[in-house]
């Protein structure tokens, strides 16, 4: 089976733009979750999508938003970028839950200027 | 919430050694614990997990011990190599919940 795949792999963005990030799950996995990696805050949780709902969300302001698609792809979008988002943006998938055994992406790197 | 604390933050042994990093949660409601390894420029990789309702498990090189009653749960690493070194995270989460949160994470250097 494929891995999770994750696109694009870099970004340059400036203050005050908006980025779209996607993910693809392994094939038959419906969790998606999104975590945000900084080497101050480590790794921290975004949101989990099943069946394209929203079931889970961290502590990070609505500029983050998510969703999910049928096909169980999912995209994360950030509006109104500030410097201090600049991170390493992961998606992992998973069967059915979060706390199934849930596997990474490469990450989307994202530089905020 | 759940709060994963994670020691140490950096260890360096010599190949063929064993590497010990130790981890503790404080949600009693946690009942998975994975382990991940990434490597510089890659995702976090699973390398080994644990239920709550097993004690130890273990993988090759690789095991993993869990004290549901301390709350503590601990990843050794056994006849090291120099492929072992990355940075090695610990992540606790409920099944109800569908989170994980992770430690702050151990950087494993392998020294030959």
């Amino acid at each position: 089976k494929a891995g999770v795949t994750q696109t694009p792999r870099y970004l340059i963005k400036t203050r005050g733009q908006q980025v779209t990030l996607s993910c693809s799950p392994i094939s038959g996995h419906r969790s998606v979750s999104w975590y945000q990696q900084t080497p101050g805050q480590g790794l921290q949780f975004l949101f989990e999508y099943f069946s394209e709902t929203q079931r889970n969300k961290g502590n990070f302001p609505g500029r983050f938003s998510g969703r999910q698609f049928s096909n169980s792809r999912s995209e994360m979008n950030v509006s109104t970028l500030e410097l201090g988002d600049s991170a390493l943006y992961l998606c992992a998938s998973s069967p059915d839950r979060a706390t199934d055994t849930q596997y990474f992406g490469p990450g989307t790197r994202l530089t905020v200027l | 919430g759940e709060n994963v604390e994670q020691h140490p933050s950096t260890l360096s042994v010599q190949e063929g050694d064993s590497a010990v990093i130790k981890c503790t949660y404080s949600d009693s409601a946690s009942n998975y614990f994975p382990w991940y390894k990434q490597e510089l420029g890659k995702g976090p990789q699973l390398i080994i997990d644990i239920r709550s309702n097993v004690g130890e498990k273990k993988d090759q090189r690789i095991a993993v011990t869990l004290n549901k009653t301390a709350k503590h749960f601990s990843l050794h690493i056994t006849e090291t190599q120099p492929e072992d070194s990355a940075v090695y995270f610990c992540a606790a989460g409920t099944r109800t919940a569908s989170k994980l949160t992770f430690g702050t994470g151990t950087r494993l250097q392998v020294t030959l």
